[in-house]
């Protein structure tokens, strides 16, 4: 089983669409929680940490569920330049020093 | 302030050979992790590097070294390449004791014929 498990896409939605991804991961003493960005053929980019809390950023909304060890994330509204890979990031204590990521689900937002 | 910067951009390399990527660090920080990305998957931890030493290594085999200088740029060497080799490898650059914080390179992409 893999560590990071996402939602394998690709998901194709109209501009102005709301678009949930999730993710779940297997090593329950995961303490950190991220999503990250990746455009094609560029870096990935830290979009936003999850906490248990839950936060917001804008059009965003990230979701942690430490009994089910799921994440998720929430776009709102979207838009074009949405269009990406989004990456899920866990970072687990006895490897604290190396983020594990999962394999990517691509969004494209359509006009 | 001039972020994570790597060469070369691209590489073209023939099974059997020997290749060495290298990483600039964003300024004022000192640790470097390396990551392979093959087409279609997530980044996968190669190791990290911290005061000129290895401190951490994911799975990869031996053939896959690296070293940090004094001025916290690092180098990753890979032997004996082979076709599975053919990867974005990426570089992230962290403060101390700020590795969820990681700041990635735009990678450079390795093609192994």
């Amino acid at each position: 089983r893999k560590e990071v498990e996402q939602d394998p896409g690709p998901f194709n939605v109209p501009e102005g669409a709301t678009v949930a991804f999730n993710c779940t991961y297997s090593n329950s003493a995961s303490q950190s929680f991220f999503w990250y960005r990746q455009d094609c053929r560029k870096e990935p980019k830290l979009l936003m940490s999850v906490y248990s809390s839950g936060n917001e950023d804008g059009r965003f909304t990230a979701q942690l569920n430490r009994a089910s060890q799921y994440i998720s994330l929430l776009i709102r509204d979207s838009k074009l330049s949405d269009s990406a890979t989004y990456l899920c990031v866990v970072n687990t204590p006895s490897s604290a020093r190396q983020l594990t990521f999962g394999s990517g689900t691509q969004l494209t937002v359509l006009p | 302030d001039a972020g994570v910067t790597q060469s070369p951009t691209h590489l073209i390399k023939t099974r059997g050979q020997q290749v060495t990527l290298r990483c600039s660090p964003k300024s004022g920080h000192d640790t470097v992790s390396w990551y392979q990305q093959a087409l279609g998957q997530g980044p996968q931890f190669i190791f990290q590097y911290y005061e000129e030493e290895e401190r951490q290594r994911g799975n990869f085999p031996d053939r896959f070294s690296g070293h940090q200088f004094p001025n916290y740029s690092s180098e990753l060497n890979v032997n004996a390449l082979l076709l599975g080799d053919s990867a974005l490898y990426l570089c992230a650059s962290s403060l101390p004791l700020r590795e969820n914080e990681q700041f990635f390179g735009p990678g450079t992409r390795l093609t192994v014929l």
